[in-house]
């Protein structure tokens, strides 16, 4: 199976500021069609997850665009240009190239 | 607005069995990639099961034989029948619409279920 990682594993924020989350492959996830099969999802304290990125950069519907996906191949992050309240919880990022899908171990976001 | 409303969830013993539901509206289940994720208490997330449009059905290596993921077309409802269940099933389950990638790849899951609740415990 792919092994997903993802640093830090915490990550205390300030309300304005801008954060990052980096999530890694164990194998590429980039495909000859051009698509990197990596979502990332956000679960919200008591709540489901919630997809935001799929195919490594695509915004969700609905998804505000301070949520933006990049990278390629093994190497992905997350970012968020500015961080509000709401955006608390776990994001986990998850390949989907390969079955099993598996998921990284997630990265805690909170309020410094 | 699509949805997914999920059952079926509780208390069972090591050995025995229970089925999930997992009711959709605003779709059709069978024009959509299905799964079933879990997460066990204070864990992050595994990756199930999944059916496909077509009926075709993949699970992880540590549910194979023992879980059977299903569809009824006329309830517009998946199914997760969990039997021979262990302690290291217990875990908040977790249905969701994805897309289908080929090969029984899901991901894109854009739809998720409330989860519920299996415990595994004498």
């Amino acid at each position: 199976d792919i092994v997903m990682t993802q640093s830090p594993l915490s990550l205390p924020v300030t309300p304005g500021e801008p954060a990052s989350i980096s999530c890694r492959s164990s194998q590429s996830l980039l495909q000859s069609n051009g698509y990197n099969y990596l979502d990332w999802y956000l679960q919200k304290p008591g709540q489901s997850p919630q997809l935001l990125i799929y195919f490594g950069s695509h915004r969700a519907a609905g998804v505000p665009d301070r949520f933006s996906g990049s990278g390629s191949g093994t190497d992905f992050t997350l970012k968020i240009s500015t961080v509000e309240a709401e955006d608390v919880g776990v994001y986990y990022c998850m390949q989907a190239l390969q079955t099993p899908g598996t998921f990284g171990p997630g990265t805690k976001v909170d309020i410094k | 607005e699509a949805q997914l409303v999920q059952s079926g969830g509780g208390l069972v013993q090591p050995g025995g069995s229970l089925r999930l539901s997992c009711a959709a509206s605003g779709f059709t289940v069978t024009d959509n990639y299905m799964g079933w994720v879990r997460q066990a208490p204070r864990r992050g997330l595994e990756w199930v099961s999944v059916i496909s449009g077509g009926g075709g059905t993949h699970y992880a290596d540590s549910v194979k034989g023992r879980f059977t993921i299903s569809r009824d077309t006329s309830k517009n409802t998946v199914y997760l029948q969990m039997n021979s269940l262990r302690g290291e099933d217990t875990a908040v389950y977790y249905c969701a619409r994805g897309h289908h990638y080929g090969s029984g790849r899901w991901g894109n899951a854009d739809v998720w279920g409330q989860g519920t609740t299996v415990t595994v415990s004498s």
